[in-house]
């Protein structure tokens, strides 16, 4: 059974903090996608990575994915309030066949 | 470009009463969609997906179903909705290998 598994699922920190969410899946994909969820509001397209070692960056957040070792990670730099919300992976098994991980709710303090 | 419309954005129903949800897809032919439910504060539960008219594949049993009347629409539907139908439901859709676009949502109350 595939799973996808995000850590931590809750994750406070404070601005101008570095941290790192993690994505493992157990199963052989080269696919993975992030996304963020504000509250009460729909799934937003982060990051597309689509290929071993692939690394893309956008603002304050980078994301990176090792198809070998089945992780993706997404790291904030020196965060900023702007950046809490909910953020998913999500593993593309074939055929646009996606399945996401829990979700990790970030919040990002003063 | 593609867009993908879903609506109401927000509905409250009485328990036992039925249940529309509608999609639309602009700009692409013969997507995948798909219908999805996040409960409050929790990830996302795949209902049903389809990847072509009249075509429905379920994840999960329960009171709700899901038809494909024409290639750019996807309708989530119930006979009698329970209180645990509650919750956000979100529609998405994919053809081009680059992940799920989602629609806005329905927050849906059954009271």
């Amino acid at each position: 059974e595939l799973k996808v598994e995000q850590n931590p699922l809750f994750l406070s920190m404070q601005e101008g903090k570095n941290y790192t969410i993690y994505c493992n899946y157990s199963t052989t994909s080269d696919r993975l996608y992030w996304y963020r969820q504000d509250p009460g509001k729909s799934l937003e397209s982060l990051f597309v990575l689509l290929s071993n070692g692939a690394v893309k960056q956008e603002g304050r957040l980078m994301a990176s994915l090792d198809t070998k070792a089945r992780l993706s990670t997404l790291h904030i730099t020196a965060a900023v309030h702007d950046l809490s919300a909910t953020y998913f992976c999500a593993v593309d098994l074939n055929n646009n066949d996606m399945r996401f991980g829990a979700g990790t709710r970030l919040t990002v303090k003063p | 470009s593609q867009t993908i419309h879903q609506w109401p954005a927000t509905l409250v129903q009485p328990v036992g009463s039925p249940l529309s949800l509608e999609c639309t897809v602009e700009g692409t032919s013969n997507p995948n969609l798909y219908w999805y439910r996040q409960a409050a504060g929790r990830g996302l539960q795949l209902l049903f997906y389809s990847v072509g008219i009249g075509q429905i594949s379920s994840e999960v049993p329960q009171n709700l179903s899901a038809s494909r009347p024409q290639d750019r629409q996807f309708i989530l539907s119930s006979k009698k909705l329970l209180l645990s139908d509650s919750g956000f439901y979100l529609c998405a859709w994919s053809g081009q290998g680059y992940g799920y676009t989602f629609g806005s949502g329905t927050r849906l109350t059954v009271v």
